[in-house]
């Protein structure tokens, strides 16, 4: 296994723009968790599932947001009309019980 | 208001000398952990520290859980240009979410 991936590694739209993002974890990972990481600060907590079930949203989730992982592997991320404000690194990250987290390198968005 | 406060944000150092990095909360944590993030990259895990008043230490770095389970100190002792980098503590409850501090920028210079 090569970790957590996530794709793409950078992504540019246009601000009104929909966007997705896709996370492959570690395979034997159940827990699976959504990040963002906006400059100078550290990750903040989106939404986490386990298995296939998303058992936690964060109130920064806002409608335009979506995140599914259908059959509890991968899982993808959906930002509808993208804002400006919409900009900063999205991370992925994957656990199995309590052991520490595997991030990916995450996907860097900017709405122009 | 952040849950887990670093200090200092930012820290510029010689090669060679030592460096404490603070992580405080007014919450009880079940575990903490320390990551290592590169500009570009995602957090790498350092340590993960579980009991109160628990010593870890990872080559030059020592980590040290509070005893009340609230706060953390990370330790580096003759400090490397490799040492560079942004290093975050969180904290979570149980298996569900972490939440980070706001990170602390090491620059250590030649």
């Amino acid at each position: 296994d090569t970790g957590v991936s996530q794709d793409p590694r950078h992504k540019i739209t246009k601000r009104g723009q929909n966007v997705t993002f896709r996370c492959d974890p570690i395979s034997e990972h159940n827990r699976l968790y959504w990040y963002r990481q906006t400059l100078g600060q550290g990750p903040e907590f989106l939404t986490y599932f386990q298995n296939e079930a998303q058992l936690e949203k964060s109130r920064l989730l806002s409608d335009r947001f979506s995140a599914e992982r259908p059959k509890g592997s991968f899982s993808t991320l959906e930002i509808q009309r993208t804002e400006q404000g919409d900009s900063a690194m999205y991370l992925c990250a994957s656990s199995r019980g309590t052991d520490g987290y595997t991030f990916g390198s995450g996907t860097r968005l900017t709405v122009v | 208001t952040q849950l887990l406060e670093q200090s200092p944000q930012f820290l510029s150092i010689q090669e060679g000398e030592n460096l404490t990095v603070y992580c405080n909360s007014s919450s009880v944590f079940s575990s903490l952990q320390w990551y290592r993030q590169e500009p570009g990259e995602g957090p790498v895990l350092l340590v993960t520290v579980v009991t109160g008043g628990e010593v870890k230490k990872l080559k030059r770095l020592t980590f040290q859980f509070g005893d009340a389970r609230k706060d953390s100190s990370l330790h580096i002792t003759a400090a490397q240009t490799g040492d560079t980098g942004l290093y975050l503590c969180a904290g979570s409850w149980g298996a569900q979410k972490l939440v980070f501090g706001q990170g602390t920028r090491l620059t250590i210079n030649p």
